[in-house]
């Protein structure tokens, strides 16, 4: 099983300022690794897969890189709707398997 | 607009069976593979079961290997999940996913429903 493990699991930022969560495979997932929003009382959202693809309405504040085991979520400017938690998530062999989250708070 | 609605959530006892319902609209339901995925309370998301899109093919997470099963019905656009010997620790929000073409990753989640197994 792979195992995705994201730092830090909580992040505080102030709105304006830029947000770069990461996540970390323990074997090569190639590209296929997808992000997701989460707030509370809500369900997920996806964000990017692929990687780096952003999904369909997603905002181009939203950005994905990395490939093999590292991988970068970067939100470039934060708005207030943007504080929740995130997931990065493989998709490349089974079991699929999810990271722990980072929670994105207010500084 | 793709939309997905669970149902069939409750209280159930341990050693108890439950089975989930989502209602799937918006996409050509039998075109797409689907999925479950829970999330206990304050915890992280677990992929629990998937299906092809022609049902011939199913996953089931080793924690519910033996015990859960998914199908669905492409006539009436309906995904199922059948939990049988449930435990304390299948307690969890259970969302519906539709899978992507692109990828096998959920691309849309319902708003799930709650599963306590408890005395």
């Amino acid at each position: 099983e792979i195992v995705m493990t994201q730092s830090p699991a909580t992040l505080s930022v102030s709105p304006g300022e830029r947000a770069t969560l990461s996540c970390r495979a323990s074997q090569s997932v190639s590209s296929n690794l997808a992000w997701y929003q989460q707030k509370p009382g809500q369900a997920p959202r996806l964000l990017i897969y692929g990687a780096s693809t952003r999904a369909t309405g997603i905002p181009a504040r939203f950005s994905g890189s990395g490939s093999g085991t590292e991988f970068t979520l970067t939100i470039s400017s934060l708005q207030s709707e943007d504080f929740a938690v995130y997931y990065c998530q493989q998709y490349n062999i089974w079991p699929r398997s999810f990271g722990q989250g980072t929670k994105l708070e207010i500084k | 607009e793709v939309q997905l609605l669970e149902s069939g959530g409750g209280l159930v006892q341990p050693g108890g069976s439950l089975r989930l319902s989502c209602a799937a609209s918006g996409f050509t339901f039998s075109s797409y593979a689907m999925s479950w995925v829970r999330q206990a309370p304050g915890k992280g998301l677990e992929w629990v079961s998937a299906i092809s899109s022609n049902g011939a093919s199913t996953y089931n997470a080793d924690s519910v290997k033996g015990r859960f099963s998914i199908s669905r019905d492409s006539s009436k656009n309906t995904l199922y999940l059948q939990m049988n010997s449930l435990r304390a620790e299948d307690t969890a929000v259970y969302y519906c996913a539709k899978v992507a073409s692109s990828g096998y990753y959920p691309d849309y989640w319902g708003q799930g429903t709650l599963v306590t197994v408890s005395t």
